[in-house]
């Protein structure tokens, strides 16, 4: 079974900080997910990565599968960025949506 | 709007109600999961349902009952639940074909038993 950690599991931050969320895992995946949960309760994708850097507005998310490791950067932090952030991995044996393995989140908060 | 419409938002019963938890998609998807979400504890997978056959069922209490009549369309009844079954409760679709398992959410449910 793949154990997902996230780290820092809070923190808060000033509007306009460089914020960096963590997460490794203990198995190798064919790929990492990264949501976004407010605090209404929804959650949606913010990010689906199995190699490499992608990029969405101030949104940056990189993967090193060597080092089952994976990040998710935001830049110029706003308030509206205020969330809780879960990373979720796909393991080989799993495959399809019933093999997620989800972390216990990092909830974000961004003061004015 | 992610495509995975939940009702109701919020529900309060006591331990010896009966309810029902809705989850509709229309996004084409052929599986349906519920999910518990407590305080502290990461998302736990329920059910599935993969083209309305039921493909697992990860050892949840039989007070919570699930249904799936058609693919666009799940159901989580709840029946003599207890106090620790309070939780945000979670609908999710997917395309199976797709094995990057990305997962669409619906806003969830928040349940208080009392």
């Amino acid at each position: 079974k793949n154990e997902v950690e996230q780290s820092p599991q809070n923190l808060t931050a000033q509007e306009g900080e460089f914020i960096t969320i963590n997460c490794s895992y203990s198995v190798g995946i064919s790929a990492l997910h990264w949501l976004q949960q407010h605090p209404g309760g929804g959650i949606v994708s913010l990010f689906m990565l199995s190699s490499g850097k992608k990029k969405h507005g101030r949104l940056i998310a990189t993967i090193n599968i060597q080092e089952k490791h994976s990040s998710l950067h935001i830049t110029a932090s706003h308030p509206r960025d205020s969330a809780v952030y879960i990373c979720a991995v796909v393991s080989y044996s799993g495959g399809g949506a019933d093999g997620l393995t989800f972390g216990k989140g990092t909830h974000l908060i961004i003061q004015p | 709007e992610t495509g995975v419409t939940q009702t109701p938002r919020h529900l309060v019963m006591g331990m010896t109600n009966k309810k029902s938890l809705k989850c509709e998609q229309h996004l084409g998807h052929n599986a349906m999961y519920w999910y518990k979400q407590s305080a502290k504890k990461p998302l736990e997978l329920m059910f599935v349902y993969n083209f309305k056959e039921q493909t697992e069922n990860n050892s949840v209490p039989s007070r919570f009952s699930p249904e799936c009549p058609n693919s666009s369309h799940l159901f989580l009844h709840l029946h003599t639940l207890q106090p620790e079954d309070s939780a945000l409760y979670l609908c999710a679709s997917s395309d199976i074909w797709t094995i990057t398992g990305e997962l669409f959410f619906g806003e969830g449910s928040r349940l208080t038993v009392l």
